[in-house]
């Protein structure tokens, strides 16, 4: 079945540090790519995310490019600050039995220190 | 335009109690998905449900089931409540369910404990 296996954590940089989260997928047909993170105490907000092979999704510096070929999704930041502290969570969403489904990996937790 | 919200944030529950929690979806959106997220287990897909039915389900025993009412408003209910269901249930909503590319909107989340 369709999965994603992402970075272990914790990940523990130091601010204006560059920022890379490691995603790889195993999918059926043409999964959307996805990156959700998760604040303390909240639920899950979308970060970015890419529909086809080899685009580019980007927001708040964040960027993650669709490698169908490596099937990953990594997630990078060039400088990361003290705010970015959160868990991320790589996902892919394909259509299983009819439906839209989304598959996450098991997350990872950054933390940045001033 | 209002995002998605569950009902009620935090929940404690004994063993064998059932439990109901709500979602409402974004205005518009006709989807919503639960997922139910464990420290062991992370997010896990547990049902989907589109124009009040339901079109997919996730690996989780018969306890564990939703409805969706005809404002897209839905509910998933748990029966004879266990240790491991303590868990933080995500609602999330979408447009349309057969579009991969379709992003899901996730609201703040049930905290659910059950002594």
């Amino acid at each position: 079945g369709d999965s994603v296996t992402q970075m272990e954590g914790p990940v523990t940089l130091s601010e204006e540090a560059f920022l890379t989260i490691n995603c790889t997928y195993t999918a059926t047909g043409y999964p959307s790519l996805f990156w959700y993170v998760q604040y303390p105490g909240e639920g899950l907000q979308l970060l970015l995310k890419a529909t086809k092979a080899d685009d580019k999704g980007s927001n708040k510096g964040f960027e993650a490019t669709y490698r169908k070929e490596t099937t990953s999704f990594h997630l990078e930041k060039g400088s990361v600050q003290v705010s970015d502290s959160a868990v991320y969570f790589c996902a892919l969403s394909g259509i299983i039995q009819g439906a839209q489904k989304l598959v996450f990996g098991q997350g990872t937790r950054l933390t940045i220190n001033p | 335009k209002a995002g998605v919200t569950q009902t009620p944030r935090y929940l404690i529950k004994t063993r064998g109690q059932q439990v109901t929690l709500s979602c409402s979806p974004i205005s518009g959106h006709r989807s919503v998905s639960w997922y139910q997220q464990t420290p062991g287990q992370g997010l896990q897909f547990l049902f989907e449900y589109f124009s009040e039915t339901q079109r997919n389900k996730g690996n989780f025993p018969g306890r564990f089931s939703g409805r969706q009412f005809s404002n897209s408003r839905s509910e998933m209910n748990v029966s004879t409540l266990e240790l491991g269901d303590s868990a933080l249930y995500l609602c999330a909503s979408s447009f349309v369910s057969v579009k991969p590319q379709e992003t899901q909107y996730f609201g703040p989340g049930t905290r659910l404990l059950v002594l």
